[in-house]
């Protein structure tokens, strides 16, 4: 019940296309979804984050979709870039209590 | 200006002996946190403290003791060290009801 599960595990997408990396839970109790983007040899760094009380949440070219009756969401990268080249990991929480990350997606952004 | 500093970046050592990890945050949160990231980059939580008090303690070997000194430093003392232990060492920091942040690392390898 505490999982997160996150697909793919893997994507390679080609300069200016759309990433797509999908994350399901279990627990209705969760109430915080952030999306944590790490670069090798740094830390997870918040890149964006949604409760379920929206369905939608966008920032620049990042944008969170979230179905909350399927305990499903997900993050959108638009115009993707070299740049976003990075291990992508969801999570969910019960704000203020511990952080349960998805196992990861590796995004590699080609030319 | 480091939120979140971790030292040593890495660390090699033989099995059997005993090592610390440091960990300073000058964020003001009351929360801290350590994590492991294992080699296929899965990031689990080992320990919260807020405000210098155990919250958290996951199903960790008690080889694994954590400090807390005051609310701006955890610090993870390993004893006995194994094989296994080798992964990436994650300390975080977090205020109330707000994200975490994390430092960029311990890389531990046990010979």
């Amino acid at each position: 019940q505490q999982q997160v599960k996150q697909s793919p595990q893997s994507l390679i997408v080609q300069k200016g296309g759309i990433s797509i990396i999908n994350c399901a839970y279990e627990n209705t109790a969760f109430d915080y979804f952030p999306w944590y983007q790490q670069f090798p040899g740094k830390g997870p760094a918040l890149l964006i984050a949604i409760r379920p009380d929206v369905s939608e949440k966008k920032e620049g070219r990042f944008t969170i979709s979230f179905n909350k009756s399927a305990k499903q969401f997900s993050l959108h990268i638009m115009d993707s870039q070299p740049g976003d080249s990075a291990t992508y990991f969801c999570a969910a929480s019960i704000l203020g209590d511990k952080v349960i990350f998805g196992p990861g997606t590796s995004l590699s952004v080609i030319p | 200006d480091t939120a979140v500093s971790q030292t040593p970046k890495y660390l090699v050592t033989q099995m059997g002996n005993d090592k610390s990890i440091k960990c300073e945050q000058n964020l003001g949160h009351d929360t801290m946190y350590w994590y492991k990231q294992d080699s296929k980059k899965f990031l689990k939580i080992m320990f919260s403290y807020n405000n210098k008090e155990l919250i958290i303690n996951e199903t960790v070997p008690n080889r694994f003791s954590p400090k807390s000194p005051d609310k701006a430093h955890l610090n993870l003392h390993i004893n006995s060290l194994e094989l296994g232990d080798s992964a990436v060492y994650f300390c975080a920091s977090s205020g109330a009801g707000q994200p975490q942040h994390f430092g960029d690392g311990t890389r531990l390898s046990i010979l």
